[in-house]
């Protein structure tokens, strides 16, 4: 079974709008934490935001919101006012187990998000 | 700049060629990584090591070799490469001390013929 579930392997989203792309997981490990990543048509891996299971706001960065709802096991990645430099492949990741040391990501297999001008 | 470097960016081998993929990080980070990354299958873990000399599997790693002789480097080695190892590969490291913070290479893209 996936731990990490990306449902959404395509979005569309007109400019300045907000959308939303999904992910959910799946583990047994008190101790967790969530990742996206962006990943331009260049190729590199963008760090985008992180989650702690233990966190109790839903972290912001800028433009990034991670909707973080622990009963259902899911880390929603909102952007607001798309750009069209937000066009990009979207990846969810997870660590298990304590923040620190060996732990080893998991990533979903991505959502690709397309801005329309 | 510091950061993780991988070369080469592109490369083309003969099925049964051997290879190796070079990655370096000069952030003193314990933790490195291996990822292949293919259409619609996201990223995955190819091999990984949290330290010089200790190496271990990944949930991919027929077909490829590690080691890490020094903190800095974690070649990633195709012994015998088969046109199912074309992918993009993707060197990541990170502080054992820290929940996240993963610095990626920037890729290579191999084609195996």
């Amino acid at each position: 079974a996936q731990k990490i579930t990306q449902t959404q392997p395509g979005m569309f989203v007109q400019e300045k709008e907000a959308v939303t792309l999904d992910c959910t997981y799946d583990t047994s490990d008190q101790s967790y934490g969530l990742f996206w990543y962006k990943q331009p048509s260049s190729g590199e891996m963008i760090f985008l935001i992180y989650q702690g299971s233990y966190d109790e706001q839903n972290a912001t960065e800028g433009r990034y919101s991670l909707n973080f709802q622990k009963a259902r096991k899911s880390a929603n990645l909102v952007i607001s006012a798309s750009q069209l430099g937000d066009s990009a492949m979207y990846f969810c990741a997870m660590r298990e187990g304590r923040s620190g040391g060996s732990y080893i990501p998991t990533f979903g297999r991505g959502t690709s998000l397309i801005v329309h001008p | 700049n510091a950061g993780v470097t991988q070369t080469p960016k592109f490369q083309v081998l003969k099925t049964g060629q051997s290879m190796t993929l070079q990655c370096a990080q000069d952030m003193n980070h314990e933790y490195m990584s291996w990822y292949r990354q293919d259409p619609g299958m996201g990223l995955r873990l190819i091999h990984y090591s949290v330290g010089a000399g200790i190496t271990d599997q990944g949930e991919v790693p027929n077909g490829y070799n590690v080691s890490r002789s020094t903190t800095e480097d974690f070649p990633l080695r195709l012994l015998s490469a088969a046109p199912s190892q074309t992918s993009v590969y993707f060197c990541a490291s990170r502080s054992l001390d820290r929940a996240f913070g993963y610095t990626f290479g920037s890729g290579t893209r191999l084609t195996v013929v």
